[in-house]
């Protein structure tokens, strides 16, 4: 069965630095990651995904995210954190082997302050 | 920028009374998802519809809910009787197609709460 771990309920970060929001996922087969951010009473936007290829992926936003195989995880990134990225962070996970199912993390809050 | 559309917002509702929710998603987007999101927790699938035939429902409660979608456009969920425990946002999402690298889109959600 697939699950999707987030580590940290909230990461704290002060406005220009760099951030990671950290994800960790069991699949069994070939996993396919995703992120998505949601505002306040909102749904949750695309952020950006892994399916094939590259291990660093660019995203919307200036995000990006580093899929590593042999530990299981694909951390959120940006170099240069805005205040305006204060949102709650979703990573997501699909397995070729589970059908179409997404599962979902319990989300980080990420808190930028300026 | 195309949105797919949830009504109402917002619903409050008394326990044992019926309550719907409803979606329309992106045009021509074929796959459909409620999900269920209870504060401080990840968006949890009820039901994904391919079309208009159901491809999961695995964690739909069949006993007091139940979701449609009969012209494989917009769908409409329900759930009768309500319990309190159902209180929670529901999010619809649709995609273009069912692979496994399409991401979803999502609406605003629908808040519930069950007095």
């Amino acid at each position: 069965a697939q699950s999707v771990a987030q580590p940290e309920d909230q990461v704290n970060v002060a406005e220009g630095n760099p951030l990671t929001v950290k994800c960790t996922y069991s699949v069994s087969g070939n996993p396919y990651l995703f992120w998505y951010v949601q505002y306040p009473n909102r749904g949750l936007q695309f952020l950006l995904k892994y399916i094939t290829g590259d291990n660093l992926v660019k995203g919307s936003y200036g995000f990006e995210a580093e899929f590593n195989k042999s530990q299981t995880s694909f951390h959120l990134k940006k170099p240069s954190a805005l205040v305006s990225d204060s949102a709650l962070y979703f990573c997501a996970v699909r397995d070729d082997t589970g059908g179409f199912k997404t599962i979902f993390g319990a989300g980080t809050r990420l808190f930028v302050k300026a | 920028e195309a949105e797919v559309a949830q009504s109402p917002r917002y619903k409050i509702t008394e326990k044992s009374q019926a309550v719907a929710f409803w979606c329309d998603p992106i045009s021509g987007h074929a796959t459909l998802y409620w999900y269920r999101q209870i504060l401080g927790q990840g968006p949890e699938l009820l039901v994904q519809f391919q079309d208009e035939s159901v491809v999961d429902d695995s964690q739909l409660p069949k006993d007091r809910f139940s979701a449609e979608r009969l012209k494989g456009v917009d769908s409409t969920l329900k759930i009768q009787p309500a319990e309190l425990g159902d209180s929670a946002m529901y999010l619809c999402a649709s995609s273009l197609a069912r692979g496994m690298n399409t991401e979803a889109f999502f609406g605003q959600g629908t808040r519930l709460t069950v007095v």
